[in-house]
This record gives structure tokens, sequence and C-alpha cells, in this order.
């Protein structure tokens, strides 16, 4: 298995607090990812990383922000939680951008009350 | 944005050939399919990826006929354990990455 993780694994939170998750690499891939997913919508690209400092926005990047500033790190934050923004949330990584072939986090199970 | 349709579930026994089929009409020149696995509680996990005709690994194989507007994912002998939710997805590795867009996937529920 690819060397992902995401920290925490679990979070629960109070609506209007700032939350930030982790994903960390141990593959040195230049491209990483955050998604969501959500019952019938399936996988959604939030944010998007082409390199340290390069940052772009995905599907559904409104009330979210990034940051990398090592190839291994990349932070999603949520400034302010809504309970819309209740989810599973994915790390992915790969070789080259818009490669479809990426490897996944074990995820991160975010709760917003 | 290419995008892609597939059934929202499947039903199949243990020891069958499963074959689940996902449309993509408007499929790019440069585009790739690639196919995808998840379990509950855990992330996609990567099964195969084609360009046309046919590919093969220890997993499954990928049939994408000549126009490429389809491609259908065959897993040979199902068992209990290839219960999962399969998704479909199409992009270039030269395109961006917004342009990779998961579908809402198909269901498939081996049974004994």
């Amino acid at each position: 298995d690819a060397g992902i993780t995401q920290s925490p694994r679990h979070k629960v939170t109070e609506t209007g607090t700032p939350v930030t998750l982790r994903c960390h690499q141990t593959e040195n891939h230049r491209y990483m990812y955050w998604y969501r997913q959500d019952p019938g919508h399936g996988l959604r690209l939030i944010h998007y990383s082409y390199g340290v400092k390069d940052t772009d926005k995905g599907e559904v990047s409104d009330g979210y922000s990034v940051s990398r500033s090592k190839t291994e790190d990349f932070l999603l934050t949520l400034e302010s939680a809504t309970s819309s923004q209740t989810s599973v949330y994915f790390c992915a990584i790969s070789g080259r951008q818009g490669e479809a072939e990426q490897y996944f986090g074990p995820g991160t199970r975010l709760t917003v009350t | 944005l290419a995008k892609t349709t597939q059934p929202i579930s499947m039903d199949s026994y243990e020891g069958q050939e499963v074959n689940i089929t996902c449309s993509h009409n408007n499929i790019a020149t440069n585009d790739y399919i690639t196919w995808y696995q998840q379990f509950p509680s855990q992330g996609p996990r990567f099964i195969i990826q084609g360009y046309k005709t046919k590919v093969t690994n220890e997993v499954a194989s990928l049939f994408i006929p000549a126009d490429r507007k389809s491609s259908t994912l065959s897993l040979p002998r199902v068992s209990l354990s290839d219960t999962a939710v399969y998704y479909c997805l199409v992009g270039s590795p030269s395109g961006s990455a917004r342009q990779l867009t998961f579908g809402s996937g198909t269901q498939l529920t081996v049974l004994p």
C-alpha cells in the first residue's frame, strides 16, 4: 500500500470552530488531492496541489482552504466548520496531474454538530 | 468534462463472472478509463486502467470498444469479499485534476 496517512481519523467538532486535517505521504509524489465523500455524491474534489505552495480549487472548494509547505504534507482547513461539512474526507496522491491512477489514504470522518 | 454513468447496484452469486458497464459518451481523445474499488470505511483502491481494446491484470479485465464511449469491468469468479462499490473514472494525465470526476459508483453485492 502507498504510504499515505491521515490525521485525525475521527473528529467531532462544533459549528463555527476551525478544523485542520492533515495528509502525510512518504512516496514523494508531486500531486496531492483532498476529496469529500457523501452518500449519493460519490467522491468530489475539494482542492489539489501540484507542488509545494502550488494549489488549485476543485469542484467543491467553498469553505475550505489548503496549504502545502512540504512535499509530504497537505493540510485541509475548515476556517469555520458548518454542519454541511460533515463528511468523510480522503486524501490522495499521484505522480502526474490529472492522473486517474491515484492512491488514497484511509480517510477522516468529520462530524460537525 | 467526461462524466460517467454506471448502474447504481448489482447482485451476483459466488463463483460467477460479473460485468459492470460504464458509459462515458463525451470521452476525450487523451482520456484513459480507470476503475476503483472501495470497501466500507476505506479509501478507494485502484483496480485497472486502459485506453482501448482489452487490459487484463491479476484482479480484473477491462474491455473498451473501438468508439470508447463505454467500458466494461469484468471480475472473474467473484467471492463474498468482492462486495464493494466500484467507480469508473475518465481523465487524462495531461489534463487538469479538476476534470477528474468520480460518479456515484456501482454497489456490487455478492451473495452466497
